[in-house]
C-alpha cells in the first residue's frame, strides 16, 4: 500500500538536544511538507520541498532544519534553538503539478520535552 | 492575508441527526478548497477538493458544497463512527501548493 510513514510516533527531547523526525513516502510524489499542529491552532507550515535537493522555509521555520537528498525522504530536525518544540508534527506529500492537488498526510510524531 | 475560519468549534449530534459544518475563507484567488477528517492521534485524511463556486462533492453521508465565500460540509444521518475533527484548508495562487488551514470542528455523534 502506498503511503507516508512517520517515525517515531512519540519522541522526547532533552534541553539542548537536536532531534530528527523521519518522513518517508512511496507515493512517487514530488512535493513534501512539514507542519506543526498545536491545540486550538490550525496546521502551520514549517518547511516544504518541491524537488530533490531544494527546499523552502514556511511560516514558522525558525529552530528547524530539513534535507531532501532523496525523492522519498524529507527528515525534519528540531534544533535546540526551537524554544517551544512540544507539538504534533505532520509530514505530507503531493503531486506537484496540476491545479489544487490534495496533500496526503502521515500519522504524525508527537514531540515532548523531558 | 489568506484566512480560514471554521464554525462551530465543537458539535454534538445524536445518531441520525443531520447538520452542517461551516468553513468561511478569504483568499487572493482560490486554487482549491480541501476538506479533511482527523481522528485523535492520527494525521488528516483527505475527503474532498472543491475548485469553483457551485461545485458539490459527495461521499457516503458527507456532502461538501462551495460558494465564493464559504464551504459547507453536510452530514446526513450521522453515525458514531463519523465522530472526528473536520479540517478545512484553502490553496491560493501563490506559486506553490501552500495550504492555509482552519482550526477545525470537533464532531461527536452519540448513539
Amino acid at each position: 500500500d502506498g503511503g507516508i510513514t512517520q517515525s517515531p510516533k512519540y519522541l522526547f527531547r532533552k534541553e539542548g538536544q537536536n532531534v530528527t523526525l523521519s518522513c518517508e513516502q512511496n507515493l512517487n510524489h514530488d512535493a513534501m511538507y512539514w507542519y506543526r499542529q498545536d491545540p486550538g491552532q490550525g496546521l502551520r507550515l514549517i518547511y516544504y520541498s518541491q524537488i530533490v535537493n531544494d527546499f523552502q522555509k514556511g511560516d514558522i521555520a525558525e529552530g528547524y532544519s530539513v534535507s531532501r537528498e532523496k525523492k522519498e525522504s524529507f527528515p525534519l530536525t528540531v534544533t535546540s534553538a526551537q524554544k517551544n518544540p512540544t507539538a504534533f508534527y505532520l509530514c505530507a506529500s503531493s503531486i506537484d503539478r496540476g491545479i489544487g492537488q490534495p496533500q496526503h498526510f502521515g500519522d504524525g510524531t508527537r514531540l515532548s520535552i523531558l | 492575508e489568506d484566512q480560514v475560519t471554521q464554525s462551530p468549534e465543537a458539535l454534538r449530534l445524536q445518531e441520525g441527526e443531520s447538520s452542517s459544518l461551516n468553513c468561511s475563507y478569504t483568499v487572493s484567488g482560490l486554487r482549491g478548497l480541501f476538506w479533511y477528517r482527523q481522528d485523535p492521534g492520527k494525521g488528516p485524511e483527505f475527503l474532498f477538493t472543491l475548485y469553483s463556486a457551485g461545485e458539490e462533492k459527495e461521499k457516503e453521508r458527507l456532502k461538501a458544497t462551495l460558494t465564493k465565500k464559504e464551504s459547507f460540509l453536510h452530514i446526513t444521518a450521522p453515525k458514531p463512527e463519523d465522530s472526528a475533527t473536520y479540517l478545512c484548508a484553502v490553496q491560493a495562487y501563490t506559486g506553490f501548493q501552500k495550504l492555509v488551514f482552519g482550526t477545525g470542528t470537533r464532531l461527536l455523534v452519540s448513539p
